[in-house]
């Protein structure tokens, strides 16, 4: 089945690392996402990685995959008071169309 | 590129009355999706067209909604008659491709108000 979860709320002080994780069911999604949607705006992807790939850096960003848990977290590293939003994950179950499967989305506080 | 474009932005309306959201997806994307948001429910597709073409529109909530996709530049969701329950921010996004990692570009959305 489809269903991607993820914890509704997290967090953090400027300056420390915020770990958002997600959990998905379809074992044969070949790409994952992350998107960061701020208030009053539409979903900006912020990265993704390929289902035969463990983690994937790029610059403040961490992606970790455990493909065996189906196990998905992203890391940001020195968070800002600007990466406060709503960070979704979201998957591409194996069904051949690129029909996007959301997480309920993780909402980033980050206090100064 | 100017991105996904969406209008009108904010769109309140009374209950039973006709309601025409408009997307115009990135210019060579092949692929056009519409969502919907709410609090309750999180983010739902509810059609996805590819080459102007409906693939999937298993989404859409019931006979009231609609869409098309007349042309490669434009799309619309309609929805008639409208009811409070719809109240919602709606999403379009296009992509290049129909399968693998391309991705998906979001429009602002329109937030709807029904009354």
């Amino acid at each position: 089945g489809e269903d991607v979860e993820q914890s509704l709320f997290l967090s953090v002080r400027e300056g420390d690392s915020s770990v958002i994780n997600c959990t998905y069911t379809d074992s044969s999604s070949t790409y994952l996402y992350w998107y960061k949607q701020e208030p009053g705006a539409g979903l900006q992807l912020l990265t993704y990685i390929f289902s035969n790939m463990d983690m994937k850096q790029d610059q403040r960003l961490t992606v970790l995959l455990n493909k065996k848990d189906k196990h998905l977290s992203l890391r940001i590293a020195d968070t800002q008071t600007g990466d406060s939003a709503i960070y979704f994950c979201a998957e591409i179950p194996n069904t051949g169309f690129q029909k996007l499967v959301f997480g309920t989305g993780t909402r980033l506080l980050v206090s100064p | 590129d100017a991105g996904v474009i969406q209008s009108p932005r904010h769109e309140v309306t009374e209950m039973g009355q006709e309601v025409t959201l408009r997307c115009k997806p990135i210019s060579g994307h092949n692929s056009l999706f519409w969502y919907r948001q709410t609090m309750m429910r999180g983010l739902e597709l509810l059609i996805y067209f590819n080459n102007n073409v409906p693939i999937d529109d298993s989404g859409m909530p019931e006979d009231r909604f609609s869409a098309k996709m007349p042309n490669a530049s434009f799309s619309t969701l309609k929805i008639q008659p409208s009811e409070p329950r719809d109240s919602a921010v709606y999403f379009c996004a296009s992509s290049l491709a129909l399968a693998g990692a391309d991705t998906q570009y979001f429009g602002p959305g329109t937030r709807l108000t029904v009354l």
